[in-house]
């Protein structure tokens, strides 16, 4: 089954606003990334977790391992922040990530 | 500092045609790893490295792909006879011993 179940699978965002994307876990994580691919089909990291919030400009994240989950917040959207969000978790052998299937994130002007 | 470099960026084959997709990994990092990634979907791991052995291998359809590191640094991801389900993004990421994946732009395969 999937180690990685992430939510929602796509979100339309007025701009200026802000929202929660979320990840759950079937078993033990040890790390999350986050990434943002774009229209190019680049992914650009956003966040490495192995505990606690991070913190960059407009996005903030959180990961808890013990119960779990980890969240990415979008606050003011912009309209460049359009594109698919994935979680990758990190098993306890720490090198082999798992991806969730990704939420696609629309923001309208 | 010079990202993940991959090549070719695009391909076109008919199906039973042979391909191989290059990647040069950030230089230091111990770690490379090959990803599929079909169409509307996540990234799927397919082999990774750490340095020139083989950790896990488990998801490579071994009877026609097949993935090299022979010095532990630039890496050659080969598919024998494609078939049109091999359609997907061929992505190759590289991680330091802290364990972030960096990954690189990808080839976009198309196999009529």
């Amino acid at each position: 089954g999937d180690q990685v179940e992430q939510s929602p699978s796509a979100l339309s965002l007025h701009e200026g606003t802000g929202s929660a994307l979320r990840c759950n876990f079937t078993t033990t994580m040890r790390a999350v990334q986050w990434f943002q691919q774009n229209s190019r089909g680049s992914l650009i990291n956003l966040f490495y977790l192995a505990s606690g919030t991070k913190e960059n400009g407009r996005l903030k994240s959180t990961f808890n391992s013990k119960e779990s989950y980890s969240t990415l917040h979008i606050r003011d959207a912009q309209l460049e922040d359009s594109g698919t969000y994935f979680c990758a978790a990190g098993d306890t052998g720490y090198q082999n990530f798992y991806f969730g299937k990704g939420t696609s994130l629309t923001v309208i002007p | 500092e010079a990202g993940v470099t991959q090549s070719p960026r695009y391909a076109v084959l008919q199906e039973g045609q042979a391909v191989s997709f290059w990647c040069d990994p950030i230089s230091g990092h111990d770690t490379l790893y090959w990803y599929q990634q079909p169409r509307d979907q996540g990234p799927q791991l397919l082999v990774y490295f750490r340095d020139e052995a083989v950790i896990d291998n488990s998801q490579l359809p071994s009877d026609r792909f097949s993935a090299v590191r022979p010095k532990g640094t630039n890496s050659t991801l080969k598919i024998q006879s494609a078939k049109q389900g091999d359609t997907a993004t061929y992505l190759c990421a590289s991680s330091p011993p802290s364990y972030e994946q960096y990954f690189g732009p990808g080839t976009r395969l198309t196999v009529l």
